[in-house]
């Protein structure tokens, strides 16, 4: 039973390039969290997705930042035109949705921006 | 708006001490508490968790000691381990359907 997914691991973007983050929940989970962290520091909260819905985007920059979670295939955290101020770690998790259950972290994809 | 703190950033124990580490949440509609370790280059790892209808939940060396009056949240590892060396987060998830809130985090460091 595989855990959530992420990849790439590593990922290297020159200023202005778009970079696509990608997050396969654990089977059977049809919610999907992500979260950023700088190094040193905590997880900040992006995004909140079910299956082809947004929840909640309150921690997502207004600008450049977006993120979709389709009825087929992984989540996708695309950002666009990055800065530099965007490298981080990028972490997704999920969970069943079920009241008083744990999310499931992925290994996260670490994002370089040069 | 809402958040998780924790008391304190960094905690050094020698090997085979108890450690205590420490949370303070502000959201007294929270109902559900998680506490995760992040060992490093890797992604958060559920460690234990607790309702908010429970005053106190034991796993394996690690009990998790919750206070809704002070809103106050504690994580207590019985003979701290090499291998429990990591950064520790406690969440928070104020009721169905809503995010998880991370504090800051912890470093646990154990000495030889």
């Amino acid at each position: 039973n595989a855990g959530v997914m992420q990849n790439p691991r590593h990922l290297v973007r020159r200023r202005g390039q778009e970079a696509r983050l990608r997050c396969s929940p654990m089977k059977g989970h049809s919610h999907v969290y992500w979260y950023r962290q700088l190094p040193e520091e905590g997880l900040k909260f992006m995004v909140y997705l079910q299956k082809e819905n947004i929840i909640d985007e309150s921690g997502m920059p207004k600008e450049r930042f977006s993120a979709e979670f389709p009825k087929e295939g992984p989540s996708i955290l695309r950002i666009q035109q990055v800065v530099r101020g965007d490298s981080a770690a990028y972490f997704c998790a999920s969970s069943s949705g079920q009241l008083n259950t744990e999310a499931f972290f992925g290994q996260g994809t670490r994002l370089t921006v040069v | 708006g809402e958040s998780v703190g924790l008391h304190l950033p960094t905690l050094s124990v020698q090997e085979g001490d108890n450690s205590i580490i420490n949370c303070a949440y502000s959201n007294s509609a929270s109902d559900y508490f998680i506490w995760y370790k992040q060992e490093s280059g890797k992604g958060p790892q559920f460690i234990i968790d607790i309702r908010s209808n429970m005053d106190k939940r034991q796993g394996q060396r690690v009990t998790v000691l919750l206070n809704k009056t002070v809103k106050h949240l504690s994580l207590q590892i019985a003979a701290t381990q090499p291998g429990d060396s990591a950064v520790y987060f406690c969440a928070e998830r104020t009721f169905y359907g809503q995010n998880f809130v991370f504090g800051p985090g912890t470093r646990l460091s154990v000495l030889p």
